[in-house]
């Protein structure tokens, strides 16, 4: 299958400082990418939707700006946290889909960022 | 918007047994079931899915079915070992493309040897 990285894999922050998450797309051109926000021993959350070259479409609930996206690429999107706090401590997943080929459903994520805010 | 019940949270096994977990979800309009794996501090790993034009679908010990009628769907994993000990996920989606996960809650398999 295709493959998805993240970038950092683990962060630890302070309180009220922005933190950027990358996720990328290896071997393949994603149009859309996904967001999701997984807490301790919960499902994961969609967050948004990344959309490259428009904005994104985020779910009911979610702020768009504290969570700022950017999809400038077909392979690469980015999460902003901005003025984190210790409540935005969460595991952070992104998933991108394959146009090319495969099921057009099918999502494959990356590995996750870890994100603590102290 | 689509809401998805998964069944058991916890599920205890003898190696060598069938596992079985069970989801319901409430959109008819609905038509993409993936199943993935997660392992602790991972992100979720696709093992089988299913579109709603097919009733089942089956890859070497793991199975899923579907009954679109009644609205649910489950995962059927046979001769369990301990490396299939992980966290299962459900999740549907209108297979457009365009549309994200809804995810269950998620079933904690343990595989006890």
């Amino acid at each position: 299958g295709a493959v998805v990285s993240q970038h950092p894999s683990r962060v630890i922050c302070k309180s009220g400082t922005s933190v950027k998450i990358e996720c990328r797309s290896l071997d393949f051109q994603a149009t859309t990418m996904f967001w999701y926000r997984q807490f301790p021993k919960q499902s994961l959350m969609l967050m948004a939707t990344s959309n490259e070259g428009s904005k994104a479409t985020y779910e009911q609930g979610v702020e768009k700006d504290k969570f700022l996206i950017n999809h400038a690429s077909l392979t690469l999107s980015t999460l902003t946290v901005t003025s984190a706090h210790p409540e935005d401590s969460s595991f952070y997943i992104c998933s991108a889909r394959d146009p090319s080929g495969g099921p057009p459903s099918e999502q494959f994520f990356g590995p996750g960022t870890r994100l603590t805010v102290l | 918007g689509e809401n998805v019940e998964q069944h058991p949270s916890t599920l205890s096994v003898q190696e060598g047994d069938s596992a079985v977990i069970k989801c319901t979800y409430s959109d008819s309009a609905s038509n993409y079931f993936p199943w993935y794996k997660q392992e602790l501090g991972k992100g979720p790993q696709l093992i089988i899915d299913i579109r709603s034009n097919v009733g089942e679908k089956k890859d070497q010990r793991i199975a899923v079915t579907l009954n679109k009628t009644a609205k649910h769907f489950s995962l059927h994993i046979t001769e369990t070992q301990p490396e299939d000990s992980a966290v299962y996920f459900c999740a549907a989606s209108y297979g457009g493309g365009a549309d994200g996960l809804t995810f269950g809650k998620g079933t904690h398999l343990i595989i006890q040897p």
